[in-house]
């Protein structure tokens, strides 16, 4: 079975700031691993995907995540935060091949002036 | 190209009724999912349809939710009677299948439904 965990369910950075929002997944097979955004009152919106091609991956939004084997880590970075990235953000895996989505618990990113 | 629509986006009912939730997937997708989101988590998949068929519905409670994809296009999730704590935001999702794709899942906006 797959899973993801996402660590910390908030995140403070200043704008202008280095964002890093962690995940660790858990997969017995090769997994699909996703990025989504939620803000409030809102679906959610992927950020980016990884799908066993290149490992670091660059999604919308200047954001970016590294899929590391040997870490079973899938974090999410971003250089310089911005106010309007304050939403909560989601990590997701599944199965290559497969489609069923397990979402992490979220964590909210906060961003200060 | 159009998202995926739901509606109502708000609804507030009394515990013991009954409410239900529409979902029109973006054109030519196969696949549609319905997800329930409890405020602090993450969403948690009810039922996944491929065209008009049932792939997966293991964590629907049965005993109170139904839903039908009649014609393998819009949706419809229902929930009879309600309890407190189906109180959470309803994720309506669709993907296009194609052959060893990511099957990446479109979001509509959601219905938050309040049970009192």
């Amino acid at each position: 079975a797959q899973s993801v965990t996402q660590l910390g369910s908030h995140v403070s950075v200043s704008e202008g700031a280095l964002v890093l929002l962690r995940c660790n997944y858990s997969s017995s097979v090769p997994p699909y691993l996703f990025w989504y955004v939620q803000y409030p009152n809102q679906g959610l919106q992927l950020l980016l995907k990884y799908t066993s091609a290149a490992t670091l991956v660059k999604g919308i939004n200047g954001f970016e995540a590294e899929f590391k084997k040997s870490e079973t880590s899938f974090h999410l970075t971003k250089p310089s935060a911005h106010m309007s990235d304050a939403a909560e953000y989601f990590c997701a895996v599944n199965r290559a091949g497969f489609q069923k989505l397990v979402f992490g618990t979220g964590t909210r990113l906060l961003v200060s002036p | 190209e159009a998202g995926v629509a739901q509606s109502p986006r708000y609804k507030i009912i009394e515990k013991r009724q009954s409410v239900a939730f529409w979902c029109n997937p973006i054109s030519g997708h196969a696949t549609l999912y319905w997800y329930q989101q409890i405020l602090g988590q993450g969403p948690k998949l009810l039922i996944q349809f491929q065209n008009n068929g049932v792939v997966d519905d293991s964590q629907l409670p049965k005993d109170r939710f139904s839903a039908e994809r009649l014609k393998g296009v819009d949706s419809t999730l229902k929930i009879q009677p309600a309890k407190l704590e189906d109180s959470a935001v309803y994720l309506c999702a669709s993907s296009l299948d194609s052959a060893g794709g990511s099957h990446e899942q479109y979001f509509g906006p959601g219905t938050r439904l309040t049970v009192t």
